[in-house]
């Protein structure tokens, strides 16, 4: 199917493990970026990527890990899951020479840190 | 930091009314965009404004940009139920380069719709 999804789209772990959650895109965006959303803070962004093998920290990077070897996929590790971790983690993505600067947005993953 | 900040944080409408939010900003912008999120799914884009625009309209919404206030408003107007939902501002620097597609969002007004 065409368009941005994540997965998985729940995940319970436990404090100190290693949690990778997965972005995909069928557009060819060159543009990928990590958000989390947490009550009372809005969307902050993570990392973003502007390309296969260029990725650059956003507001809040620290505790996770990105990559991005293809262009459709852009995984997030949390290397060490902490229970300040537990948001919703939202992938977006954008063409890049868009004037219009539109982000199209995955469903999101829950993600639950015991 | 957040660049955007809504107002109110929640409203509670009747179906039919006129709903308004404001955004305000801190730093200079090429653009502002207004975003909607119903409960539990992703972020979906509504509407576009450019620095040097005031006003736009899309269906039943209008915005309005005021960029000496660095403030916006999103009016949908004749409310429906499916109108509720999260609606957030999104804005991005004036500066060129790799980071220039990054979007600062604000918290949100949760938007209530009775019926």
């Amino acid at each position: 199917d065409a368009g941005i999804t994540q997965s998985p789209r729940y995940k319970i772990t436990e404090t100190g493990r290693q949690v990778t959650l997965m972005c995909h895109q069928t557009w060819s965006h060159s543009y990928m970026f990590w958000y989390r959303q947490d009550l009372g803070h809005g969307l902050r962004l993570i990392y973003y990527s502007a390309a296969a093998d260029i990725t650059d920290k956003g507001e809040v990077p620290d505790g996770y890990v990105v990559s991005r070897s293809k262009t459709e996929n852009f995984p997030l590790t949390l290397e060490s899951a902490t229970r300040s971790q537990t948001s919703v983690y939202f992938c977006a993505s954008i063409t890049a020479g868009s004037s219009y600067n539109e982000q199209f947005f995955g469903p999101g993953t829950r993600l639950t840190v015991l | 930091s957040q660049q955007g900040e809504e107002d109110p944080q929640a409203l509670s409408i009747q179906e039919g009314e006129n709903a308004t939010m404001n955004c305000s900003y801190k730093t200079s912008i090429n653009n502002l965009q207004w975003y909607r999120q119903n409960s539990g799914r992703g972020l979906v884009h509504l509407i576009l404004i450019r620095s040097n625009e005031r006003e736009k309209h899309s269906g039943r919404l209008r915005v309005t940009l005021d960029t000496s206030k660095k403030s916006s408003s999103l009016l949908i107007t004749a409310s429906r139920a499916a109108d509720t939902a999260s609606y957030f501002c999104a804005t991005d620097r004036s500066y060129s380069g790799a980071g220039s597609y990054q979007l600062t969002f604000g918290k949100g007004t949760k938007l209530s719709v009775i019926p």
